[in-house]
C-alpha cells in the first residue's frame, strides 16, 4: 500500500518559513491536498491539487510538488497556525485514500 | 451552508456492532461522493470507508474491510458506517466527509462522533 511519510514536529518563530515535507514515491505524479487540524477539531482543507488554496485560506499558505516529496509551506507563521498538519493523495491503484502520518507545528 | 453533523457512537464491548449516522445538509446530497475517516486518540488520521453518490462500487481500507459498510439514503440526506465485530483499536473519532466533485479531496468534514471499544 501507498505511504506517505511526514515528520513528527516542525518548529518555527513566529514571523518565519515553517515547510512541512510530505515523502512518498513518485509522489509528484499525484495530487497532494493537505489539511490544518487544531486540537478538539475537524481537519481543514488548507491546499488542494498541489498548491491551490481554497476560498478563506491565507495566501501565506503554499504547496508545491515534485519527484518524491510534496512540502507545504507557512510564510509569516502565526501563533494561530500552530496545528497538526496532514497530507493526503488518492492511490489510484488500490483504489484507496492515503493521509500521511502528520505534522505538529510549533510555534516558538 | 455544507452541515455534516455524526451521531452514533459511544462505548461498546469488543465483537461487538455499532452503527454511525451522518446527516448532511446545505448541498445536492444525491450528486456528492461520501467517506468516512477516523482518528485513534493522540494518532493521525485514517481513511475508513468511500461511498459513490450513487451508492455504487463502495471501498475499504484493509483494516476494516469485511467488517464495516457503508452506506447512503438520498431521501434523507444521510450517510451511514455499520460497524461489526470491534476491536479495541477500531476506537476512534469517526469523521463524515465530502468529496469535493469526484477531485479526491475532502472540502467539509463534520464535527466527528467517538467510538470507544473497551470491555
Amino acid at each position: 500500500s501507498y505511504v506517505l511519510t511526514q515528520p513528527p514536529s516542525v518548529s518555527v518563530a513566529p514571523g518565519q518559513t515553517a515547510r512541512i515535507p510530505c515523502g512518498g514515491n513518485n509522489i509528484g505524479g499525484k495530487s497532494v491536498h493537505w489539511y490544518q487540524q487544531t486540537p478538539g477539531q475537524a481537519p481543514v482543507l488548507v491546499v488542494y491539487d498541489g498548491s491551490d488554496r481554497p476560498s478563506g485560506i491565507p495566501e501565506r499558505f503554499s504547496g508545491s510538488n515534485s519527484g518524491n516529496t510534496a512540502t507545504l509551506t507557512i510564510s509569516r507563521v502565526e501563533a494561530g497556525d500552530e496545528a497538526d498538519y496532514y497530507c493526503q493523495v488518492w492511490d489510484g491503484s488500490s483504489d484507496h485514500h492515503v493521509f500521511g502520518t502528520g505534522t505538529r507545528v510549533t510555534v516558538l | 451552508q455544507v452541515q455534516l453533523v455524526e451521531s452514533g457512537g459511544g462505548v461498546v464491548q469488543p465483537g461487538g456492532s455499532l452503527r454511525l449516522s451522518c446527516a448532511a445538509s446545505g448541498f445536492t446530497f444525491s450528486s456528492i461522493d461520501l467517506h468516512w475517516v477516523r482518528q485513534a486518540p493522540g494518532k493521525g488520521l485514517e481513511w475508513v470507508a468511500f461511498i459513490p453518490h450513487d451508492g455504487g462500487k463502495k471501498y475499504f481500507a484493509d483494516s476494516v474491510k469485511g467488517r464495516f459498510t457503508i452506506s447512503r439514503d438520498n431521501s434523507k440526506s444521510t450517510l451511514y458506517l455499520q460497524m461489526n465485530s470491534l476491536r479495541a483499536e477500531d476506537s476512534a473519532v469517526y469523521y463524515c466527509a465530502k468529496e469535493y466533485e469526484r477531485l479526491g479531496y475532502f472540502d467539509y468534514w463534520g464535527q466527528g462522533t467517538l467510538v470507544t471499544v473497551s470491555s
